[in-house]
């Protein structure tokens, strides 16, 4: 089985902080998500990275960049952290599109509270 | 653009009833349709998806069919149980571009014993 693991489960931190949080996946994918999920808005997209190194921006870049320096590992960074950025962060991953539409699998998420 | 819309929640319903989650889709071309579901506390899992017209997925006693004509994909179960209780997405992926999951918001399932 796919596993995405995300290092925490919860996390606070303070306006104005840089923030990382990390995903890794073990299953060699190449394509990897930044997803936030805010109630009555479900999962929206951040960033998304299709290869090491290369990364493009999602419905909702502003404030957030990303670090993809191997394969199994896609970072989220917070430049400056503010309250609106308080959300559960979800990150996916999948094979390429050459294998078929296959489904993402994801982590059970981060919990972010920025105070 | 592609854009997913669900029923509002949450919906309550009684052990053993029949559920059905509207969910309708915009998109250009042929998406593929998914149900992902996240129990509490939990990430999301993949519940069941279907990849062309008239294709229905199932599992764990839940279905939707795939239906192009009414740009729809809802989520059906005959029996509810207690342990169904989550909070159900309905999202689709187009076969170009980025490949990311266009998301409904979401509906609460609450099933009482």
């Amino acid at each position: 089985d796919v596993k995405v693991t995300q290092s925490s489960r919860y996390l606070v931190k303070r306006t104005g902080e840089k923030v990382f949080l990390e995903c890794v996946q073990d299953m060699d994918h190449e394509n990897m998500f930044w997803y936030r999920q805010d109630p009555g808005l479900g999962l929206r997209l951040i960033y998304f990275s299709y290869d090491v190194k290369m990364k493009e921006k999602g419905d909702i870049p502003e404030g957030y960049s990303v670090s993809r320096e191997k394969k199994e590992r896609f970072s989220l960074i917070l430049e400056s952290a503010s309250t609106n950025q308080t959300s559960m962060y979800l990150c996916a991953s999948r094979p390429p599109a050459g294998q078929g539409d296959q489904p993402q699998h994801f982590g059970d998420g981060t919990r972010l509270s920025i105070l | 653009g592609n854009s997913v819309t669900q029923m509002e929640g949450p919906v309550t319903l009684s052990e053993e009833a029949f559920l059905t989650i509207n969910c309708t889709y915009t998109a250009t071309g042929y998406p593929s349709l998914f149900w992902y579901v996240q129990y509490p506390g939990e990430g999301l899992q993949l519940l069941l998806k279907a990849t062309k017209a008239d294709d229905k997925g199932s599992n764990k006693g839940f279905e939707a069919t795939y239906r192009k004509e009414t740009t729809s994909f809802h989520l059906e179960k005959g029996s509810v149980q207690v342990s169904d209780s989550a909070v159900y997405f309905c999202a689709l992926s187009d076969r170009t571009g980025r490949r990311a999951l266009t998301f409904g918001s979401g509906t609460r399932l609450q099933v009482q014993p």
